[in-house]
């Protein structure tokens, strides 16, 4: 099955500011790299995803970046606002014939106001 | 369009008690799933339908059964609950029978169970 590592687990940034999330995982054959947002008691939401054929994808303030040799692809949120604080997930699949993806354990980012 | 919902939103249990999670979507997705939610764990596969009259193991099934029961519903049961279940229960779908083609999982609001 696939490893996940989300790095950090918590992150506090000022307003307007960038924040950087990390993920790494282990399977070489994931060809699809999602990023999910879940709100405070709500449910988690696709915000940005990746397919490997593409090193970067952009979306207003939020971009996902993959680098497929190093096993890793991050989630990018320019100018940040106090409505980007949120727990953030990577889900690379995972596994043989990719049914199912791997959730890493999740970024709690915070904006400072 | 209601997407994906779930019953019950809150359920207390007694250790021993049985229950069922009940699920049901209408994008008319292929594909089902249900996670359990725990603080510091993210979300973790019980079980999925990639396509309707199959269903497989996630990463923790141990104790939980499911049955699709036709394209639009997909239910998770606890037959005798015990403490470690306490969390809380996503349903959620996709459009492909393979996550990979579409990639976008659409979840459920949530169901949280306590087991005492």
């Amino acid at each position: 099955g696939e490893n996940v590592e989300q790095h950090p687990s918590t992150l506090s940034v000022q307003e307007g500011d960038s924040a950087v999330i990390k993920c790494t995982y282990s399977d070489s054959a994931s060809n699809y790299f999602p990023w999910y947002k879940q709100e405070l008691g709500k449910r988690p939401q696709l915000i940005i995803d990746i397919r490997s054929n593409v090193g970067e994808k952009k979306d207003q303030r939020i971009a996902v970046t993959l680098n497929k040799t190093a096993k890793h692809f991050s989630l990018h949120i320019t100018e940040t606002q106090p409505e980007d604080s949120a727990v953030y997930f990577c889900a690379p699949p995972g596994g043989f014939g990719n049914e199912k993806l791997t959730f890493g354990t999740g970024t709690r980012l915070t904006i400072i106001p | 369009n209601a997407g994906v919902t779930q019953t019950p939103k809150f359920q207390v249990l007694k250790t021993g008690q049985s229950m069922t999670l009940q699920c049901a979507q209408d994008m008319n997705h292929n594909s089902m799933y249900w996670y359990r939610q725990d603080p510091g764990m993210g979300l973790r596969l019980i079980y999925y339908s990639a396509s309707e009259g199959t269903t497989d193991k996630g990463e923790v099934p141990n104790g939980y059964n499911v049955s699709r029961l036709n394209k639009r519903e997909f239910s998770l049961r606890l037959e005798s609950a015990a403490p470690s279940q306490t969390s809380v229960y996503f349903c959620a779908s996709s459009e492909a029978a393979q996550i990979l083609n579409t990639g976008e999982l659409f979840f459920g609001e949530g169901s949280r169970l306590t087991v005492l």
